[in-house]
């Protein structure tokens, strides 16, 4: 169980273009799911916790308007990379956790912009 | 402020050597979770460990161990006779105890087995 799939797993995207990416709690219903970001060679820092149906709360240095944040439902969060620029290609990874469980994490999401 | 520091970078050892990654933390808290994760080279990070601050006995799964010291903020991962397959980086991690399971990672340690 507490499996999550996290799509796509890597995209190439224009500068100046949005991409989207979805992490999805496949056998469990995630109250909270949690984005990463890792540079290369890095660790993973986080971005943003959002909770279903309420806005995400960004950590500082985040800007919400450029990393859109949505978790409509108990099972599916997503990620807009708004405006995408060279300086946003990272290695992007959420992690979705019931009530007082443990996060699982996806995937992975590797975004390169040119 | 909670903090995780992995002194070290990049370790290399032949197959079959011991080898340990240290890792120590700072928190206010009371209270709170420690991890480690291994991420291979495709990316997916591998749950390994979830250590709570109250249980100081160390562990023991297979070849890994753990070895947790309240008094010098360490918890320290272990691994025994080492395989190529355990070339990755390795990423400690603390948490709160409450609901919310955010996660302040290490830096990583990148781990290479050689043959």
């Amino acid at each position: 169980g507490a499996v999550v799939s996290q799509h796509p797993s890597r995209v190439i995207c224009k500068s100046g273009t949005s991409v989207k990416i979805e992490c999805r709690s496949l056998d469990f219903q995630a109250t909270t799911m949690f984005w990463y970001r890792q540079f290369p060679k890095q660790s993973l820092m986080l971005m943003a916790t959002s909770n279903e149906g309420s806005k995400a709360t960004y950590e500082q240095g985040v800007e919400k308007d450029k990393f859109l944040i949505n978790h409509a439902s108990l099972t599916l969060s997503t990620l807009t990379v708004t405006s995408a620029h060279p300086e946003d290609s990272s290695f992007y990874i959420c992690s979705a956790s019931r009530d007082r469980n443990l996060g699982t994490f996806g995937s992975g999401t590797r975004l390169t912009v040119v | 402020a909670q903090k995780v520091t992995q002194a070290q970078t990049e370790i290399s050892v032949v197959e079959k050597e011991d080898v340990t990654l240290d890792c120590v933390y700072e928190t206010r808290d009371t209270t709170y979770y420690l991890f480690w994760y291994k991420q291979p080279p495709s990316g997916e990070l591998v749950f390994l460990i979830r250590r709570n601050s109250f249980d100081e006995q160390n562990e023991i799964s297979g070849r890994y161990s753990w070895n947790f010291q309240k008094s010098t903020s360490s918890f320290n991962f272990t691994i025994t006779a080492s395989q190529v397959v355990d070339s990755a980086v390795y990423f400690c991690a603390l948490s709160r105890m409450d609901s919310s399971y955010k996660l302040i990672f290490g830096s990583g340690t990148r781990l290479l087995v050689r043959p």
